[in-house]
Protein backbone atom coordinates (compact mmCIF):
# COMPACT_ATOMS: atom_id res chain seq x y z
CA UNK A 1 0.00 0.00 0.00
CA UNK A 2 1.10 3.15 -0.86
CA UNK A 3 2.30 5.52 2.04
CA UNK A 4 3.20 8.84 1.74
CA UNK A 5 1.35 10.75 -1.25
CA UNK A 6 3.48 14.42 -3.26
CA UNK A 7 1.31 17.24 -3.61
CA UNK A 8 1.95 18.55 -6.57
CA UNK A 9 2.26 15.90 -8.96
CA UNK A 10 4.07 17.95 -11.50
CA UNK A 11 5.95 21.55 -10.80
CA UNK A 12 7.49 23.60 -13.71
CA UNK A 13 9.80 26.72 -12.37
CA UNK A 14 12.23 29.11 -13.92
CA UNK A 15 16.02 28.11 -12.58
CA UNK A 16 16.64 30.69 -9.44
CA UNK A 17 13.13 29.97 -8.17
CA UNK A 18 12.01 28.04 -5.05
CA UNK A 19 10.17 24.88 -5.37
CA UNK A 20 8.42 23.40 -3.12
CA UNK A 21 7.24 19.83 -2.77
CA UNK A 22 4.46 18.55 0.33
CA UNK A 23 3.89 14.80 1.48
CA UNK A 24 1.26 13.79 3.42
CA UNK A 25 1.22 10.08 4.96
CA UNK A 26 -1.62 8.24 6.77
CA UNK A 27 0.33 6.64 10.16
CA UNK A 28 2.60 7.30 12.65
CA UNK A 29 6.48 7.10 11.30
CA UNK A 30 10.02 6.35 12.54
CA UNK A 31 11.42 8.49 9.57
CA UNK A 32 10.75 10.30 6.14
CA UNK A 33 12.84 10.55 3.57
CA UNK A 34 13.19 12.18 0.73
CA UNK A 35 14.38 11.08 -2.81
CA UNK A 36 15.24 11.91 -5.75
CA UNK A 37 15.37 10.01 -9.52
CA UNK A 38 16.90 11.19 -12.67
CA UNK A 39 14.65 9.91 -15.94
CA UNK A 40 14.93 6.36 -16.03
CA UNK A 41 17.92 5.68 -13.27
CA UNK A 42 17.72 4.46 -9.59
CA UNK A 43 16.49 7.09 -6.60
CA UNK A 44 19.27 8.66 -4.35
CA UNK A 45 18.86 9.37 -1.14
CA UNK A 46 18.70 13.20 -0.41
CA UNK A 47 17.64 13.53 3.66
CA UNK A 48 16.14 11.84 6.16
CA UNK A 49 13.91 13.46 8.95
CA UNK A 50 13.20 12.14 12.17
CA UNK A 51 9.52 11.81 14.27
CA UNK A 52 11.39 13.89 16.99
CA UNK A 53 12.89 16.47 14.41
CA UNK A 54 11.20 19.51 12.67
CA UNK A 55 13.47 20.96 10.46
CA UNK A 56 16.63 19.81 8.74
CA UNK A 57 18.82 21.49 6.05
CA UNK A 58 21.08 19.77 3.84
CA UNK A 59 22.57 22.59 1.20
CA UNK A 60 20.10 23.95 -0.98
CA UNK A 61 17.17 21.53 0.64
CA UNK A 62 14.78 22.12 3.74
CA UNK A 63 12.57 19.45 4.80
CA UNK A 64 10.44 19.94 7.54
CA UNK A 65 8.30 17.70 9.19
CA UNK A 66 4.58 18.16 11.04
CA UNK A 67 3.96 14.93 12.46
CA UNK A 68 1.10 16.39 13.84
CA UNK A 69 -0.67 16.55 10.34
CA UNK A 70 1.46 13.55 9.08
CA UNK A 71 2.88 15.70 6.85
CA UNK A 72 6.08 16.57 5.13
CA UNK A 73 7.38 19.89 2.97
CA UNK A 74 10.76 19.76 0.81
CA UNK A 75 11.90 23.15 -0.39
CA UNK A 76 15.07 23.45 -3.27
CA UNK A 77 15.87 26.66 -3.06
CA UNK A 78 17.55 28.58 -5.99
CA UNK A 79 17.26 26.13 -8.16
CA UNK A 80 19.06 25.12 -11.32
CA UNK A 81 18.53 23.39 -14.82
CA UNK A 82 20.01 20.18 -12.94
CA UNK A 83 17.56 20.12 -10.26
CA UNK A 84 14.89 18.60 -13.32
CA UNK A 85 13.70 15.62 -11.48
CA UNK A 86 11.38 13.67 -10.14
CA UNK A 87 11.22 13.25 -6.04
CA UNK A 88 9.19 10.93 -3.88
CA UNK A 89 8.71 11.06 -0.06
CA UNK A 90 9.18 7.70 1.72
CA UNK A 91 8.02 6.75 5.33
CA UNK A 92 9.57 4.28 7.80
CA UNK A 93 7.75 3.27 10.71
CA UNK A 94 10.55 1.25 11.84
CA UNK A 95 9.57 -2.54 11.55
CA UNK A 96 9.56 -4.78 8.27
CA UNK A 97 7.85 -4.96 5.79
CA UNK A 98 8.90 -0.93 5.45
CA UNK A 99 9.32 1.78 3.87
CA UNK A 100 6.46 3.39 1.14
CA UNK A 101 6.92 5.68 -1.38
CA UNK A 102 4.40 7.96 -2.71
CA UNK A 103 3.72 8.58 -6.53
CA UNK A 104 6.07 11.00 -6.93
CA UNK A 105 6.59 15.09 -7.96
CA UNK A 106 7.86 15.60 -11.09
CA UNK A 107 10.33 18.86 -11.18
CA UNK A 108 11.04 20.75 -14.24
CA UNK A 109 13.62 23.61 -13.72
CA UNK A 110 13.35 26.01 -16.94
CA UNK A 111 16.53 27.84 -17.78
CA UNK B 1 31.31 4.28 -2.39
CA UNK B 2 28.15 2.53 -1.96
CA UNK B 3 27.14 0.36 -5.07
CA UNK B 4 24.26 -1.45 -6.16
CA UNK B 5 24.32 -2.82 -9.21
CA UNK B 6 21.68 -4.96 -11.29
CA UNK B 7 22.17 -7.22 -14.09
CA UNK B 8 20.89 -5.52 -16.98
CA UNK B 9 19.57 -2.10 -18.13
CA UNK B 10 16.69 -3.43 -20.57
CA UNK B 11 15.42 -6.53 -20.94
CA UNK B 12 13.17 -7.76 -23.66
CA UNK B 13 11.48 -11.18 -22.86
CA UNK B 14 8.68 -13.13 -24.22
CA UNK B 15 4.95 -13.93 -22.68
CA UNK B 16 6.03 -17.52 -20.54
CA UNK B 17 9.40 -17.22 -20.17
CA UNK B 18 10.82 -17.26 -17.01
CA UNK B 19 13.01 -14.11 -16.67
CA UNK B 20 15.78 -13.77 -13.69
CA UNK B 21 16.83 -10.32 -12.42
CA UNK B 22 19.75 -10.12 -10.48
CA UNK B 23 20.71 -7.59 -7.88
CA UNK B 24 24.40 -7.21 -6.06
CA UNK B 25 25.62 -4.52 -3.52
CA UNK B 26 28.83 -4.14 -1.93
CA UNK B 27 27.63 -2.59 1.09
CA UNK B 28 27.10 -5.77 3.63
CA UNK B 29 23.82 -4.73 3.95
CA UNK B 30 21.23 -6.84 5.92
CA UNK B 31 18.30 -5.82 4.44
CA UNK B 32 17.24 -5.76 0.09
CA UNK B 33 14.20 -4.98 -1.13
CA UNK B 34 12.92 -5.39 -4.55
CA UNK B 35 9.93 -2.82 -6.48
CA UNK B 36 8.52 -1.97 -9.72
CA UNK B 37 7.75 1.39 -10.58
CA UNK B 38 4.99 2.61 -13.07
CA UNK B 39 3.80 5.61 -14.31
CA UNK B 40 1.80 7.52 -11.85
CA UNK B 41 1.91 4.66 -9.07
CA UNK B 42 4.79 5.44 -7.93
CA UNK B 43 6.71 2.31 -6.23
CA UNK B 44 5.32 -0.88 -4.69
CA UNK B 45 7.53 -3.29 -2.82
CA UNK B 46 7.51 -6.93 -4.62
CA UNK B 47 9.79 -8.88 -1.86
CA UNK B 48 12.18 -7.97 0.35
CA UNK B 49 14.56 -10.19 2.47
CA UNK B 50 16.19 -8.89 5.74
CA UNK B 51 18.87 -11.97 6.08
CA UNK B 52 20.50 -14.52 3.86
CA UNK B 53 17.70 -17.33 2.73
CA UNK B 54 15.31 -14.96 4.05
CA UNK B 55 12.56 -13.88 2.12
CA UNK B 56 9.27 -11.33 3.41
CA UNK B 57 6.04 -10.59 0.79
CA UNK B 58 6.00 -7.15 -0.44
CA UNK B 59 2.32 -5.45 -1.14
CA UNK B 60 2.44 -7.33 -4.69
CA UNK B 61 4.33 -10.38 -4.79
CA UNK B 62 1.69 -12.68 -7.00
CA UNK B 63 3.80 -13.90 -10.02
CA UNK B 64 6.80 -13.39 -8.61
CA UNK B 65 9.64 -15.37 -6.37
CA UNK B 66 12.59 -14.47 -4.78
CA UNK B 67 16.32 -16.49 -3.86
CA UNK B 68 18.71 -15.02 -1.51
CA UNK B 69 21.81 -17.48 -1.12
CA UNK B 70 24.41 -15.09 -0.26
CA UNK B 71 23.91 -12.01 1.45
CA UNK B 72 25.29 -9.45 -1.00
CA UNK B 73 22.69 -11.09 -3.78
CA UNK B 74 19.29 -10.56 -4.21
CA UNK B 75 17.34 -11.84 -7.53
CA UNK B 76 13.81 -11.80 -8.87
CA UNK B 77 12.31 -14.35 -10.70
CA UNK B 78 9.01 -14.19 -12.63
CA UNK B 79 8.11 -17.96 -13.24
CA UNK B 80 6.41 -17.13 -16.29
CA UNK B 81 6.42 -13.29 -17.54
CA UNK B 82 3.29 -12.14 -18.25
CA UNK B 83 2.53 -8.46 -20.81
CA UNK B 84 1.34 -6.66 -17.20
CA UNK B 85 4.81 -7.44 -16.14
CA UNK B 86 6.58 -5.10 -18.07
CA UNK B 87 8.13 -2.63 -15.96
CA UNK B 88 10.60 -0.46 -14.07
CA UNK B 89 12.25 -3.03 -11.56
CA UNK B 90 14.32 -1.40 -8.60
CA UNK B 91 16.44 -3.27 -6.24
CA UNK B 92 17.57 -1.66 -3.25
CA UNK B 93 19.83 -2.29 -0.11
CA UNK B 94 19.93 -0.83 3.58
CA UNK B 95 21.42 -1.40 6.73
CA UNK B 96 18.53 -1.25 9.08
CA UNK B 97 14.95 -1.57 8.05
CA UNK B 98 14.12 2.17 8.34
CA UNK B 99 17.38 3.41 7.23
CA UNK B 100 18.34 5.20 4.06
CA UNK B 101 18.10 2.82 0.62
CA UNK B 102 20.66 2.65 -1.72
CA UNK B 103 19.08 1.95 -5.16
CA UNK B 104 20.91 0.10 -8.21
CA UNK B 105 19.87 1.43 -11.62
CA UNK B 106 16.86 -0.17 -12.42
CA UNK B 107 16.15 -2.46 -14.91
CA UNK B 108 13.25 -1.60 -17.86
CA UNK B 109 11.97 -4.93 -18.46
CA UNK B 110 9.54 -5.43 -21.62
CA UNK B 111 7.74 -8.66 -22.11
CA UNK B 112 6.01 -9.05 -25.30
Amino acid sequence: SQQGEEDPQALSIQEGENATMNCSYKTSINNLQWYRQNSGRGLVHLILIRSNEREKHSGRLRVTLDTSKKSSSLLITASRAADTASYFCATARGGPPDMRFGAGTRLTVKP
Amino acid sequence: DVKVTQSSRYLVKRTGEKVFLECVQDMDHENMFWYRQDPGLGLRLIYFSYDVKMKEKGDIPEGYSVSREKKERFSLILESASTNQTSMYLCASSRGQADTQYFGPGTRLTVL
